[in-house]
C-alpha cells in the first residue's frame, strides 16, 4: 500500500486564489520531504526541499513567495501555490526520505492535478 | 553538475521480448541510484536502491545492476502490464537526499 498520500488529487481554482496540497507519510516519520512539478511527457522538475522545523531549500529559478512550504511536522508537509495563475496549471508530486540504517528510499505520493481557470 | 542520461527515450518490445534500459550517470559521490516506474498520471512507484558498484537487484521480471558510470535495468520476458516509464536518479553524498532524475524511458510492450 501507499506510504506517502497527497490531498487533493486533483483540483481546479480560479486565478488569483491560492490552493493547498498536503503530503503525508503515512507509517514513518519523514524530516525530508520533496515536493516536484512535472510537465506533460516530462521527467521530474524538483521545486523544494522541505525540512522540518526549518525553513524549505528552493532550487534556482522557483518563487519562495509564490511556492509556499511548511514542514510543521514529521509526517506532514504542504505546498501552497499563491495567487496561481494558468500557467501554474501542472502536476504536482511529493516525495520523501525513509532513512533506515545506512540506506534510505524515497517514496512518492500519488501526485496532485492543479488546473487553473 | 550530476547529471542522469537515460536512453533509449522509447523502447517497443513484443511481449516476451527481453531487453535493458541504460541509465548513465556523473555524481560527486555516489550515495544511491535508484529506479522507478511510473504510469500516466500517477506517482512514480519505488522499484529499486543500488548503493555500490557491482550490486544487483531483482523483483519479478525486472533486476538492475550498479557500475561506477551506468546502471541497467533489465527485463525478462515483459508482458503488456510492464509498460509504463521507468526513471532513473541519483543521489549524491550531500546532507540534502535530493534526487537527480533522468528524462526516462517510456516502455511499450505489445501483447
Amino acid at each position: 500500500g501507499a506510504v506517502v498520500s497527497q490531498h487533493p488529487s486533483r483540483v481546479i481554482c480560479k486565478s488569483g486564489t491560492s490552493v493547498k496540497i498536503e503530503c503525508r507519510s503515512l507509517d514513518f516519520q519523514a524530516t525530508t520531504m520533496f515536493w516536484y512539478r512535472q510537465f506533460p511527457k516530462q521527467s521530474l522538475m524538483l521545486m523544494a526541499t522541505s525540512n522540518e522545523g526549518s525553513k524549505a531549500t528552493y532550487e534556482q529559478g522557483v518563487e519562495k513567495d509564490k511556492f509556499l512550504i511548511n514542514h510543521a511536522s514529521l509526517t506532514l508537509s504542504t505546498l501552497t501555490v499563491t495567487s496561481a495563475h494558468p500557467e501554474d496549471s501542472s502536476f504536482y508530486i511529493c516525495s520523501a526520505s525513509r532513512v533506515r540504517g545506512p540506506g534510505n528510499t524515497i517514496y512518492f505520493g500519488e501526485g496532485s492535478w492543479l488546473t487553473v481557470v | 553538475e550530476d547529471q542522469v542520461t537515460q536512453s533509449p527515450e522509447a523502447l517497443r518490445l513484443q511481449e516476451g521480448e527481453s531487453s535493458s534500459l541504460n541509465c548513465s550517470y556523473t555524481v560527486s559521490g555516489l550515495r544511491g541510484l535508484f529506479w522507478y516506474r511510473q504510469d500516466p498520471g500517477k506517482g512514480p512507484e519505488f522499484l529499486f536502491t543500488l548503493y555500490s558498484a557491482g550490486e544487483e537487484k531483482e523483483k519479478e521480471r525486472l533486476k538492475a545492476t550498479l557500475t561506477k558510470k551506468e546502471s541497467f535495468l533489465h527485463i525478462t520476458a515483459p508482458k503488456p502490464e510492464d509498460s509504463a516509464t521507468y526513471l532513473c536518479a541519483v543521489q549524491a553524498e550531500d546532507s540534502s537526499y535530493k534526487l537527480i532524475f533522468g528524462s526516462g524511458t517510456r516502455l511499450l510492450v505489445r501483447p
